[in-house]
């Protein structure tokens, strides 16, 4: 079975600053690792995804993930902020190499952008 | 390409009444999930579909049940509604399956039990 933990459930930050959103996984079996955002009153939208290969992911908007194995963790990262980021991110995990696209959320993290 | 498409967006039903909410997914999709969207609960997997075969189920009450046609729209049906039913079903479609297929979530029914 696998579980997904974000601990921070809302970040504040000013727009232009840096941001970290925290994710950690805990699974017996090797997953694929991805962070959704949803904007309100919407539904998910895929950010990014790491599937295999290099461990930093990258997305069309300037944010990244970095997959760490040993730290079963896949945080995301933006350098600066902008207001229009403000939305709720949610890092989710699906089995790797098995017959489902069945996706474990993590409890999502409300990013709060304030100018 | 247009995206998943769920109806309705809103519905408001009263307790012991049962509820069909609908997904179209996008063409050429054969994968649909089910996702139960609460306060309390976060995200929560309810079924998946793939090719009229459910592949895969949550843990939810037989209250909760779902089927695909052979063009791949997908139904959930809640039965009894409870007041804890109250959510955003979110519906998602894939190209295939496997985990690394990437998931096009439509907008949502929001169900309000009352």
């Amino acid at each position: 079975a696998q579980s997904v933990t974000q601990l921070d459930s809302q970040v504040p930050v000013f727009e232009e600053a840096p941001v970290e959103l925290r994710c950690n996984y805990s699974s017996s079996v090797s997953v694929y690792l991805f962070w959704y955002v949803q904007y309100p009153n919407q539904g998910l939208q895929l950010l990014l995804k790491y599937l295999s290969g290099s461990t930093l992911v990258k997305s069309i908007n300037g944010f990244e993930a970095e997959f760490n194995k040993s730290q079963t963790s896949f945080h995301l990262r933006k350098p600066s902020v902008h207001i229009s980021d403000t939305a709720e991110y949610f890092c989710a995990v699906s089995e790797w190499g098995g017959a489902t696209n069945k996706l474990i959320f993590g409890t999502g993290t409300l990013l709060a952008v304030q100018p | 390409k247009a995206g998943v498409t769920q109806t309705p967006r809103y519905l408001i039903k009263t307790r012991g009444q049962q509820v069909t909410l609908s997904c179209s997914p996008i063409s050429g999709h054969r994968s649909v999930s089910w996702y139960q969207q609460t306060p309390g609960q976060g995200l929560q997997f309810l079924f998946e579909y793939f090719s009229e075969t459910q592949r895969n189920k949550g843990n939810f009450p037989g209250r909760f049940s779902g089927r695909q046609f052979s063009n791949s729209r997908s139904e959930m049906n809640v039965s009894t509604l409870e007041l804890g039913d109250s959510a955003l079903y979110l519906c998602a479609s894939s190209l295939g399956t496997g985990g690394a297929s990437e998931a096009f979530f439509g907008q949502g029914t929001r169900l309000t039990v009352v």
